[in-house]
Order: structure tokens, then C-alpha cells, then sequence
């Protein structure tokens, strides 16, 4: 299953909204997760099942859609919300990822 | 709190093979919640998902790496381990262990992830 992300990077202000797209190649109800990573860093485990929030991460994070396009939205964008992100189909195996988003200082 | 903590050579020579181990804390690999996966990123790309071994030794591997790959694991010790042969400088890249819910009581995702080591593929 190929993911495909939208845009490749934006740029924003601290306090905009901002919102990522993913696109599936197939139907994979609502299997999908998203990550953010840092430089040097580890992916962290954001969304699941679409729009389950994992525990500790903070509300302005959300997600939605099924079937085959997935939104990120991030409500109020804060300095340390600086970063890449990636979704991911968890439907079948192999696993696959989007090629990531990457969210930059306007 | 849960760790994961991968561990081998960062440097390995073309042909031959790469073995990485990834030790868990805080956590049984025995438990059957989770699958333990390995994932890895190459320089400034996305992210490739390897392939995985459940606590009843079945695995399951990406076929684009299939041919080459054996993941293990060592229930005595707590660890899992990856090894990948007949290496290139395509193999070049961060690699990381992960632990994904494999039980509708756990995220079916990737939660806890290992800091990640880095493999360089070069003579």
C-alpha cells in the first residue's frame, strides 16, 4: 500500500493552523497513524486508529478520515511542534510510510 | 518506563553482514501484546519498515529485504536482533527497533521506539 503526503513541507507561524494531508493507494479504513520526528531524533507516536490520541501527546493535535485520506491538523502551532511528520497505514503488511511532511518556520 | 536500546557496529563492510540487537526494558517480549520490529531511515529520507518477530517466533519480512534478513529473538535475555547479509552502501541508514500493538488492548501502531544507530556501509 503506498501512502502519499501533502504538501512535502509548509511553512507557518507560531499559532497558525496547520493541516497535512495523507493519501492512501488502497482502502485502509481507518488504519492509519502519525508521527512526529525530530532532527536526530526518533519518531514519536502521535495519532492512531485515524484519530485516537496517543496518551501524553498534547489536544491541539488531531486526526481524521477514513478510507483512503487522512488529515493531521495541528490547531495552534507551538515552537516545539517544529518538525516532520509521517503517516503510516497499519491495515496490512509490509508496513508503509508517507515520505513525510516537513513543517518549518515561516 | 519502557526502553528500547539498539546496539551493533556502526561500520560494516560491503558483502559482508550487518547485525544489529535491540535489548527491551521494562517490558516482556514474551507478552504476545506486541509485535518487536525493526525500521530503519536513510540519510535525510523517509522511514522503510523491515519486518517484525511476535513472541511465538513467527515472522514476518519486508520482500524488497526478504532474501536477506533473519530476525531473532532471545526470550532469556529479553532482546530480539536483526541480521542482514550480503550488504551495499544502499543498506547505509538509522536503523531502529520498535514495539507495535498486536492486540486490540494495545495502540496498533508504533509507541516506543529505540534511539536508533546508524550503519555505515563502506570498505
Amino acid at each position: 500500500i503506498q501512502m502519499t503526503q501533502s504538501p512535502s513541507s509548509v511553512s507557518a507561524s507560531v499559532g497558525d493552523r496547520v493541516t497535512i494531508t495523507c493519501r492512501a493507494s488502497q482502502d485502509i479504513s481507518s488504519w492509519l497513524a502519525w508521527y512526529q520526528q525530530k532532527p536526530g531524533k526518533a519518531p514519536k507516536l502521535l495519532i492512531y486508529a485515524a484519530s485516537s490520541l496517543q496518551s501524553g501527546v498534547p489536544s491541539r493535535f488531531s486526526g481524521s478520515g477514513s478510507g483512503t485520506d487522512f488529515t493531521l491538523t495541528i490547531s495552534t502551532l507551538q515552537p516545539e511542534d517544529f518538525a516532520t511528520y509521517f503517516c503510516q497505514q497499519t491495515k496490512s503488511f509490509p508496513r508503509t510510510f508517507g515520505q513525510g511532511t516537513k513543517v518549518e518556520i515561516k | 518506563q519502557v526502553q528500547l536500546q539498539e546496539s551493533g557496529p556502526g561500520l560494516v563492510k560491503p558483502s559482508q553482514t550487518l547485525s544489529l540487537t535491540c535489548a527491551v526494558s521494562g517490558d516482556s517480549i514474551s507478552s504476545g501484546v506486541y509485535y518487536w520490529s525493526w525500521i530503519r531511515q536513510h540519510p535525510g529520507k523517509g522511514l522503510e519498515w523491515i519486518g517484525y518477530i511476535y513472541y511465538s517466533g513467527s515472522t514476518y519480512y519486508n520482500p524488497s529485504l526478504k532474501s536477506r534478513l533473519i530476525i531473532s529473538a532471545d526470550t532469556s535475555k529479553n532482546l530480539f536482533s536483526l541480521k542482514l547479509s550480503s550488504v551495499s552502501a544502499a543498506d547505509t541508514a538509522v536503523y531502529y527497533c520498535a514495539r507495535e500493538g498486536a492486540v486490540t488492548t494495545a495502540p496498533d501502531a508504533f509507541d516506543i521506539w529505540g534511539q536508533g544507530t546508524v550503519v555505515t556501509v563502506s570498505s
